[in-house]
Parts: structure tokens; sequence; C-alpha cells
């Protein structure tokens, strides 16, 4: 069975520290995606990121990065310089096929 | 307008009612998807949809039942509401949930009372 585990519950940080999000993942598959999802306080869920199994690159967009990493089955999310705009619940996901399963997600909140 | 919608946004109901969300995609998306968000939780999936007509239990399917005679929506009804249902549900469609990204639509709170 698919799971994904994000182990921090709640994370609070000062305008302008660097977060990262962890995400653990379990699949008896080979050939899968990872995503990370953002939900602002307005409540809607945002796309951020898709990863397949076989491209362990490290990707950088803006002030994100995402480090997926198969040997620990983990794909974690950095925000560098985090803003007040940050703040929101990051979801992970990992899809095979039919069905796309998520994290409990991280409750991010970024002080002034 | 293209996307996808749920309707209500919001519902209350009472225990042992049946209550349908609807949801409603513009894409052509042949998956759909209906999820449920608790705090603790996060998003658990109910049932998802590969085609018209074809539907499958996803992790918490019990009390829920789904349709699908359409590929443009897919409703979920709780065919007698309890407590525990209450929670706020999304539907999401996807092109192909193994390669590309799901879309959501806005959510719909029901308070089961």
């Amino acid at each position: 069975a698919q799971k994904v585990t994000q182990a921090q519950t709640e994370i609070s940080v000062v305008e302008k520290e660097d977060v990262t999000l962890d995400c653990v993942y379990e699949t008896r598959d080979t050939t899968y995606y990872l995503f990370w999802y953002k939900q602002p306080p307005s409540g809607e869920l945002v796309f951020l990121i898709r990863r397949n199994s076989f491209d362990e690159q490290n990707e950088i967009s803006g002030r994100y990065s995402w480090n997926f990493q198969k040997s620990t089955s983990s794909f974690n999310f950095t925000i560098t310089a985090s803003q007040v705009v940050d703040s929101a619940v990051y979801f992970c996901a990992l899809s095979k096929y039919n069905d796309m399963r998520f994290g409990a997600g991280t409750r991010l909140t970024v002080k002034p | 307008d293209a996307g996808i919608t749920q309707s209500p946004r919001y519902k209350i109901t009472e225990t042992g009612r049946q209550v349908t969300l609807m949801c409603h995609q513009t894409w052509s998306h042949s998956y759909m998807f209906w999820y449920r968000q608790d705090l603790g939780h996060g998003l658990r999936l109910i049932y998802y949809s590969a085609a018209a007509d074809i539907t499958d239990k996803g992790e918490v399917p019990d009390g829920y039942v789904v349709s699908r005679s359409k590929t443009e929506n897919f409703p979920l009804t709780l065919e007698s509401a309890t407590r525990s249902q209450t929670s706020v549900y999304f539907c999401a469609s996807s092109e192909n949930p193994g390669q590309r990204e799901a879309f959501f639509g806005q959510g719909t709170r029901l308070t089961v009372v």
C-alpha cells in the first residue's frame, strides 16, 4: 500500500528564515510520482511541483527547492527566506496509476 | 468558465439524511476523485473514477456512494449522514494522476448535526 508521512504537524518561523518541510513515502512500485500542494488560508489546493521516480534531480523555483532522495524515500521541500505569504498548509502526495494519496499536511506559519 | 466546481459550498444536514455533493469539471479529464479533509488526517481518498461508469474505492469509502454517468460529473452521496462525516470535501480531476497534477475544486464544508 502507498503511504505518505509528514511528521511535522506545525512549523512556525520568523520571516526571512529558511524552512524545510519533510515528506517520507512508502511504496512497492518502481514507477510513481510525487507532488507538493499548497493550501493557503483561503482553502484551495494549489499544485507546486511534480517529480517522477526516475528523476532524482533537485529542483529550484525561485525561493522554493525540492530534494528527492530515493535511497531514503524522501521528497523534502525547502523555502528560502520565508515570507508571510508562505503561511499555508503544505501537502506531499504520492501517485501511482489511478489514485493519489496525501500526507497529513504541515501547517507553516511565517511571522513578520 | 473552465475549471472544476463543487456545489454546494456549505451544507448543514441532520443525522440520517441523504445528501449529495456535486462536482463538475469542464476539461474532460478522465480521472476524478473525492477526498475528505480532517484535522490530523490530511486529505483521504474516498472514491475515484478512471472514466465514465468506472469507479473504485479509496481509503475511506464506507458510508459513501458515487456514480459517474457522464465524464464531467462525479457526485458523491452520503446515504445516511453521520456526525463522523462532518468534514471538508474536495473533488479533483486529472488528465492522468500517475503523471499529471490534479486540479481541485473549492471544497464543500459539510456539517452533520
